[in-house]
């Protein structure tokens, strides 16, 4: 069976610092695929970054990393030097290739809460 | 334009009612979802539907049915109303087929209140 763990409920941080929110994933699959999104206080889901089982290059976007380690089935995502506007509920999330299926299966969320 | 639209944003209603949410996609995807998410931020899939044939199905009472006239529509109809139904809705979409590892977009969510 495939689960995502993120196992910070909520996390506090001042503006500036530098935060980690820690995603580990179960599948026992050899090809699947891993997504972050942001759930802003707004409300919607936002797209962050995908990363495929096969490409275990980290990536680094703007202020927004991602660490991905098969050994250790986790995929980290950094945000560096924090701001209030980054405050929100981040998803980690785990897709299996399925054929005929599209499913996605999320973790429980990281509260993330910029101090200004 | 707005990719994935719902509507309404916020419905509130009485227990035993049936209402029904709505959502557009104009991003020519050819799968499309309906999402839970509970009090606790808890995301659970309930739909799929894929080419207008669902796909998908989660143990989900049978008074939510989903229905799609189209490919770019999937509407939530729930019947008999109860107050655990209140929750946000997301409804989303993505791109299918031999591109199986679409990100999937999503709505802006409806919000649910059960009376």
């Amino acid at each position: 069976a495939q689960k995502v763990t993120q196992a910070q409920t909520e996390i506090s941080v001042v503006e500036k610092e530098d935060v980690t929110l820690d995603c580990v994933y179960e599948t026992r699959d050899t090809t699947y695929y891993l997504f972050w999104y942001k759930q802003p206080p707004s409300g919607e889901l936002v797209f962050l970054i995908r990363r495929n089982s096969f490409d275990e290059q980290n990536e680094i976007s703007g202020r927004y990393s991602w660490n991905f380690q098969k050994s250790t089935s986790s995929f980290n995502f950094t945000i560096t030097a924090s701001q209030v506007v980054d405050s929100a509920v981040y998803f980690c999330a785990l897709r299996l290739p399925q054929t005929g299926a599209n499913n996605l299966f999320f973790g429980t969320g990281t509260r993330l809460t910029v101090i200004p | 334009d707005t990719a994935v639209s719902q509507t309404p944003k916020y419905l509130v209603t009485q227990m035993g009612n049936d209402k029904s949410i709505k959502c557009e996609q104009n991003l020519g995807h050819d799968t499309m979802y309906w999402y839970k998410q509970d009090s606790k931020k808890f995301l659970k899939i309930m739909f799929s539907y894929n080419n207008k044939e669902l796909i998908i199905n989660e143990t989900v009472p049978n008074r939510f049915s989903p229905k799609s006239p189209d490919k770019a529509h999937l509407n939530l109809h729930i019947n008999s109303l109860e107050l655990g139904d209140s929750a946000v809705y997301f409804c989303a979409s993505s791109q299918a087929g031999t591109i199986t590892t679409g990100e999937l977009f999503f709505g802006e969510g409806s919000r649910l209140t059960v009376l």
